[in-house]
């Protein structure tokens, strides 16, 4: 299972785009990308997931570089809303043993 | 709202005693998965269940078991508790069975237990 290193916190302004990069030296062939966010008591919420290159939905942006070894979360134009911890998983779900680890995360501090 | 529902909202009781934690996926949804989260370890797999049956199983405890009914629903029991199981416990759910690649997962509001 893919272990992932991310800063355990960030600030940023209202109006700036953030980007949270989160390392994964020894990512498997067949590991993906997801992440999620999460509010204080709530549970976590998936923004997006995958592969290589670049993904871009509604939320936010992926880009994951060719060697596949860090990913970076880009959140356009953040707002205050957008405090919260954000977690990177990398793995196989189709391995049966490759454990669902969230880590610690990254606490996103959005100020105005 | 995920659409995934979580009873009871708050849970607090003694050591030593048992609880029963439920869950109830999205509609649709055949997979359920539990999840710890306490202040010092983020947040812990615990198990998944697919269509009734154990999927998969992480760092869950022997004092724990969970299982998945007909219905879907889902019980998370913890039994003989001590005062380090006061945590948030999530439940989430999804569609997949966990054996396709790619998979997004939808969480319930969690319940919080506290253990004096």
């Amino acid at each position: 299972l893919a272990k992932t290193t991310q800063p355990i916190s960030m600030d940023s302004y209202e109006g700036q785009e953030v980007n949270i990069t989160c390392s994964h030296n020894n990512i498997a062939t067949n590991d993906y990308i997801t992440w999620y966010q999460q509010f204080p008591s709530q549970g976590p919420r998936f923004i997006i997931q995958g592969y290589k290159t670049k993904v871009t939905n509604e939320v936010a942006s992926l880009f994951i570089p060719a060697d596949r070894k860090s990913s970076t979360l880009s959140l356009p134009r953040v707002s205050l809303s957008d405090t919260a911890v954000y977690y990177c998983l990398v793995g196989d779900l189709q391995n049966r043993d490759d454990k669902i680890i969230f880590g610690k995360g990254t606490r996103l501090h959005i100020l105005p | 709202d995920s659409g995934v529902t979580q009873t009871p909202k708050h849970l607090i009781t003694a050591t030593g005693q048992r609880v029963t934690l439920r869950c109830s996926p999205r509609s649709g949804d055949l997979s359920v998965y539990w999840y710890q989260q306490s202040l010092d370890q983020g947040l812990q797999f615990l198990i998944q269940y697919y269509n009734g049956e154990e999927r998969a199983k992480g760092n869950i405890l022997e004092r724990f078991s969970a299982q998945q009914f007909p219905d879907l629903h889902s019980e998370l029991n913890l039994s003989s508790l001590e005062l380090g199981d006061s945590a948030l416990y999530f439940c989430a759910s999804s569609i997949k069975d966990g054996r396709e690649r790619t998979d997004t997962q939808y969480f319930g509001p969690g319940t919080r237990l506290t253990v004096l």
